[in-house]
């Protein structure tokens, strides 16, 4: 099993410009989560999906969007970027009864 | 909400015993996490706390008292690749077990020689 994977690792936007954050799993999780980390912050819900079609808001959902149309798959997409989305975004899954996160390597995005 | 209380940085040397302490304010209790993240790379688990008591994996053990909103990570026998930066989590959502986290703000942990 590959766990959970992201891409890209890297990513520089300018500001106003769009783009998808890439979230997949291979461990037939049920729920999988958003998360972004800045220095000092800790780590901070965005979105969360519980299955396939059913997605809920976290902590700091604004300037973010998320859909879930497989159990694999949870990208993330920012509509206009701004400096302040300048982050490490990390992208988390778990399965069904349990509290244990199985989160992804990270993609740090740097918006100028 | 759900808010946590955790301190910034502790210190200590190898072969110590360090504790982080983690306080917290629910709307409701699912139970207490804690995660390890070197160097900002992926957070990973480390325990998880449900009813009060001490639960021990390894070197790492556990502590959570419901009626004070309080849990603690004990780590023993430390080595150097313990440092680390040390989160406690609560679970964002009612009777929606693994769906999210609320973290708190992390601990980094220095071990010396």
């Amino acid at each position: 099993n590959a766990g959970v994977t992201q891409t890209p690792k890297f990513q520089v936007l300018k500001t106003g410009q769009s783009m998808t954050l890439q979230c997949a799993q291979d461990m037939n999780h049920e729920y999988m989560s958003w998360y972004r980390q800045d220095p000092g912050m800790g780590l901070r819900l965005i979105h969360y999906s519980v299955g396939a079609g059913i997605t809920d808001q976290g902590e700091v959902p604004n300037g973010y969007n998320v859909s879930r149309s497989t159990t694999e798959d949870f990208p993330l997409r920012l509509l206009s970027a701004a400096p302040s989305q300048t982050s490490v975004y990390f992208c988390a899954s778990s399965p069904t009864g349990t509290d244990t996160q199985y989160f992804g390597p990270g993609t740090r995005l740097t918006v100028l | 909400g759900q808010s946590l209380e955790q301190p910034s940085e502790v210190t200590a040397v190898e072969g110590a015993i360090v504790q982080i302490n983690c306080t917290y304010q629910t709307s409701g209790f699912y139970g207490l996490s804690w995660y390890q993240q070197h160097d900002g790379g992926a957070p990973t688990f480390l325990s998880y706390n449900a009813l009060d008591g001490l639960e021990e994996t390894g070197r790492f053990s556990s502590f959570l008292s419901r009626s004070d909103s309080y849990g603690y990570l004990l780590l023993q026998e430390l080595q150097m690749k313990d440092s680390a930066s040390y989160f406690c989590a609560v679970r964002a959502m009612a009777n929606q077990a693994g769906t999210a986290l609320i973290f708190g703000k992390g601990t980094t942990l220095s071990v010396s020689s």
